[in-house]
């Protein structure tokens, strides 16, 4: 139990032009979906984290107009990076927790960014 | 106060051999402990947790070593193994603003098994 995936594994865009990520909880409800930011060789630096139906809550220094966060439902998150440059490229991970049952964080298999 | 410091960066160790990570951290509002394990391009898979009420904890050839004095905890891997080779991320977990839990990640540690 606990799968979480994401889509697409990997992307390639051209700079200027916006590419959405989706990430999915298969198997259980999340009430609460994060999304990281992982450079090579480097650790997870969590984005922002985001409540079914709420807005999201950005850590610092994330743009929320440029990274677009969606929870629309209990199983569904969605990223957007709007006018994508090639600074954005990395791997983008989310992870989807159910409050109340588990302390854990359940990630996808992360979405590789490449802008050119 | 949010830091999670992780070392080594790398560790090479041979086949058999126990490797030994360690983290440690300064806020005491952590109160869960889990470690992930990292291949290239996948996400992180969670090993093994603990809670800071227990000093130990044992799965298979994991171990998780705390001491909250101290703030440090460690992860023992025994018999290491070539497919053990990976990234390895200690993590600790609070409750932030909002009831979400929050998980925030050691720097992480790059460990190859020599065959």
């Amino acid at each position: 139990g606990a799968v979480v995936s994401q889509h697409p594994s990997r992307v390639i865009c051209k700079s200027g032009t916006s590419v959405k990520i989706e990430c999915r909880s298969l198997d259980f409800q999340a009430t609460t979906m994060f999304w990281y930011r992982q450079f090579p060789k480097q650790s997870l630096m969590l984005m922002a984290t985001s409540n079914e139906g709420s807005k999201a809550t950005y850590e610092q220094g994330v743009e929320k107009d440029k990274f677009l966060i969606n929870h629309a439902s209990l199983t569904l998150s969605t990223l957007t990076v709007t006018s994508a440059h090639p600074e954005d490229s990395s791997f983008y991970i989310c992870s989807a927790s159910f409050q109340g049952i588990s302390y854990e964080q359940y990630f996808g298999p992360g979405t590789r960014l490449t802008v050119t | 106060q949010q830091q999670v410091k992780q070392s080594p960066q790398s560790l090479i160790v041979q086949k058999g051999g126990i490797s030994i990570i360690n983290c440690a951290y300064e806020n005491t509002a952590f109160d869960y402990f889990p470690w992930y394990q990292q291949f290239p391009g996948k996400g992180p898979a969670l090993l093994i947790a603990i809670r800071p009420d227990v000093s130990e904890k044992k799965e298979g050839r994991f171990t998780i070593s705390f001491n909250k004095s101290a703030k440090q905890f460690s992860l023992h891997i025994m018999d290491s193994q070539p497919g053990d080779s990976a990234t390895y991320f200690c993590a600790a977990s609070r409750i932030s603003s909002g009831s979400a839990r929050q998980l925030t990640f050691g720097s992480g540690t790059q460990l190859t098994v020599l065959p």
